[in-house]
């Protein structure tokens, strides 16, 4: 498999539940990122990791807890949610960080 | 302050025709360019970017963006659209400070295709 894949496609969960959201880069790259995509928002940087190490947290609640176990694995755990939290989940990433991003299908989260 | 402005949030053309998305930025540094296209329910696809050198630049299924300093504008453009071109389009941008390139999104375009 080629690119940046992300796995579950589609997540319904209740504001209760604790779920995780994986992505996974066959690039070889370095840096992975995360992103939050809201109807009628410009896409938001959620959290920034490099060689593995975080090197952005860009105020996100606590109730979303990134993973990054090596440089081709990036988790993003969720848990006790919120409606407003629905949203596309974009991974993404990047030979180097300051280097072009390839953005994953993203996974389609619906809290209710 | 940083900004993207993408000012048509949805434009309809007919196959065949010729397409230019506009792109305006607000940015103190040398910027770095790119546009993305994302289909629905898709991810984003890298179309073109721009670093340095030729201000006119070329990138996949066609299309072509022109960076003007002078006018802070990163235009798209392509001569003749095809009905799968139909998707939403975004403008970045970014710099190379330090060792994250964060990129400022605009709110996108999205482009509809008559037959």
């Amino acid at each position: 498999e080629t690119g940046v894949t992300q796995t579950p496609r589609h997540l319904v969960m209740g504001m209760t539940n604790k779920k995780s959201l994986k992505c996974e880069q066959h690039l070889g790259h370095n840096a992975m990122y995360w992103y939050k995509q809201s109807a009628k928002k410009p896409l938001e940087l959620m959290f920034v990791y490099n060689f593995k190490e975080q090197t952005e947290n860009n105020s996100v609640p606590s109730r979303f807890s990134p993973e990054c176990p090596n440089s081709s694995h990036l988790f993003l755990h969720l848990h006790t949610l919120q409606p407003e939290d629905s949203a596309l989940y974009l991974c993404a990433s990047s030979p180097a960080a300051a280097d072009t991003q390839y953005f994953g299908p993203g996974t389609r989260l619906t809290v209710l | 302050a940083q900004s993207v402005t993408q000012p048509d949030i949805h434009i309809t053309v007919s196959e065949g025709a010729s397409l230019e998305l506009r792109c305006n930025y607000s940015y103190g540094a040398t910027p770095y360019l790119f546009w993305y296209v994302q289909s629905p329910g898709q991810g984003l696809q890298l179309l073109l970017k721009y670093f340095s050198g030729d201000t006119l630049v070329q990138g996949i299924k066609g299309f072509e963006a022109e960076f003007k300093r002078s006018q802070s504008s990163f235009n798209l453009r392509k001569p003749s659209v095809h009905w799968s071109d139909a998707a939403e389009y975004f403008c970045a941008v970014g710099s190379n400070a330090g060792n994250n390139r964060k990129l400022i999104w605009g709110l996108g375009t999205s482009l509809a295709v008559n037959p």
